[in-house]
């Protein structure tokens, strides 16, 4: 079965810091992409960040940076520079290969502190 | 401008009624999913279509139907049956191919919130 793990309910970090945020992910597929979403508290879900299974390196787009762990099944999202915008829910998703199912973790809220 | 339109924002439902949930996009994807999140929940998957006239139930179906006449509309109905139904609804669509890739991420629309009076 598939499972994106996300353990961190909530999480704060001092403006202009970095933060990790923590995503494991359970599939035997070896095919397979990871997705970060951010959610802010208007609902509206955007795209961050992609990593697929067969990528050499880590994803980076701008302040975001993905920490690929391949081994240890884990996707971290790496925010740097944290801004007071960068409050948000984000959320860690999987597609499996072969499938057009993307399932998503329970989500991490970030909180930047002033 | 490209993307994917959901309405109404809001929706309040009475017990016992059917209420359907639109979403029409025009980014040209083959495919489209509806979600629902509880509050301080993640996504889960109600249905999802992979072409015209084809559509195969998620994690979570039960008291939804669905139907997809169009490639640019998905709508989604929550019917009585549905005994939960207050919740937050994202549709979402994202282009072919069945491997992975950064070509085949899913963007979303802005949301309905249902509630139920």
């Amino acid at each position: 079965a598939q499972k994106i793990t996300q353990t961190q309910p909530g999480m704060f970090v001092q403006e202009k810091e970095a933060v990790t945020l923590d995503c494991t992910y359970d599939t035997s597929d070896p095919s397979y992409g990871l997705f970060w979403y951010k959610q802010p508290s208007s609902g509206e879900m955007i795209f961050l960040i992609y990593q697929g299974s067969y990528d050499q390196q880590n994803a980076t787009e701008g302040r975001y940076s993905l920490n690929f762990q391949k081994a240890r099944k884990s996707a971290n999202l790496v925010i740097s520079a944290s801004q007071l915008g960068d409050s948000a829910m984000y959320f860690c998703a999987m597609r499996v290969g072969g499938g057009f199912k993307t399932i998503f973790g329970a989500g991490t809220r970030l909180f930047v502190k002033a | 401008d490209g993307g994917i339109t959901q309405s109404p924002k809001y929706l309040f439902r009475k017990e016992g009624q059917n209420v359907t949930l639109s979403c029409e996009q025009n980014l040209n994807h083959d495919a489209m999913y509806w979600y629902r999140q509880d509050p301080g929940q993640g996504l889960r998957l109600i249905y999802y279509s992979q072409i015209v006239n084809d559509f195969q139930k998620g994690d979570i179906a039960e008291g939804y139907s669905v139907s997809r006449e169009k490639k640019e509309s998905f709508p989604l109905t929550v019917t009585s049956a549905q005994k939960n139904p207050t919740a937050f609804y994202l549709c979402a669509s994202s282009s072919g191919g069945h491997r992975p890739s950064s070509g085949n991420t899913i963007y979303f629309g802005e949301g309905s919130w249902l509630t139920v009076v």
